[in-house]
């Protein structure tokens, strides 16, 4: 497709469950990020890829949280043993290599945790 | 300090005014400043890219002040459909092209 697709666009599960979220970035995009959104709050910064390789992952904000990049292309972000504050709008966004491009973002996955 | 600081607002506006916001950044090596808007429960949306010159598209001016090191965003005869939050984005100059967003400004429109 001609945007950054995220799944599910929505997902409930329970508390301790592991859940893993997807980001598909426009095609021939190497930067990918992904950030957290709580209800009426801004962007949470969780980890950046360029590539394959995460050279930022400072945002992360347990060891419960991981990601991944295969093929630098699709990533999936996991989140094992969730909790109640994980609950969030989980939002992926992709760039061109070169920093002066803008980040273009996925539609997001609404993620709650009972 | 913040890398990119915004005043979140809100900034409560009569419809067909004019409202102008400012977004200041830590890094004066930064060479790349956007603006997005972010509706209510959606994905941000990019805006405008924000040149050195200072650029407009529409009712939507945007400017750079390096030397104080803040960008602008002004919005002329102001419709409903701009209420929304406007977030800056400012690039982080490390080796990757990281690019760091603000937390948004408010921006509410009234009849």
């Amino acid at each position: 497709g001609a945007g950054v697709s995220q799944s599910p666009s929505n997902k409930v599960t329970e508390k301790g469950k592991d859940v893993e979220l997807r980001c598909d970035p426009i095609s021939g995009h190497t930067a990918l990020y992904w950030y957290r959104q709580r209800l009426g709050q801004g962007l949470e910064f969780l980890i950046y890829f360029q590539g394959n390789s995460a050279p930022d992952k400072s945002g992360l904000p347990s060891d419960r949280f991981s990601a991944e990049r295969t093929g630098e292309s699709v990533s999936t972000l996991t989140i094992q043993r969730t909790q109640q504050e994980d609950s969030a709008v989980y939002l992926c966004a992709s760039s061109a290599l070169v920093s002066n491009q803008p980040q273009h973002f996925g539609d997001g996955t609404r993620l709650s945790i009972l | 300090r913040k890398e990119v600081e915004q005043d979140p607002g809100p900034f409560n506006v009569p419809e067909g005014a004019t409202v102008a916001f400012n977004c200041t950044y830590s890094n004066s090596a930064s060479q790349s400043f956007f603006w997005y808007r972010q509706d209510c429960r959606k994905e941000p949306k990019l805006l405008m890219s924000v040149y050195s010159s200072g650029n407009e598209d529409g009712r939507f001016t945007a400017q750079l002040n390096r030397a104080s090191q803040y960008i602008s965003l002004l919005i002329r005869d102001s419709k409903l459909s701009d209420s929304a939050t406007y977030l800056c984005v400012v690039d982080t100059t490390d080796s990757w092209g990281k690019l760091q967003f603000g937390a948004g400004t408010q921006v509410v429109v009234t009849p």
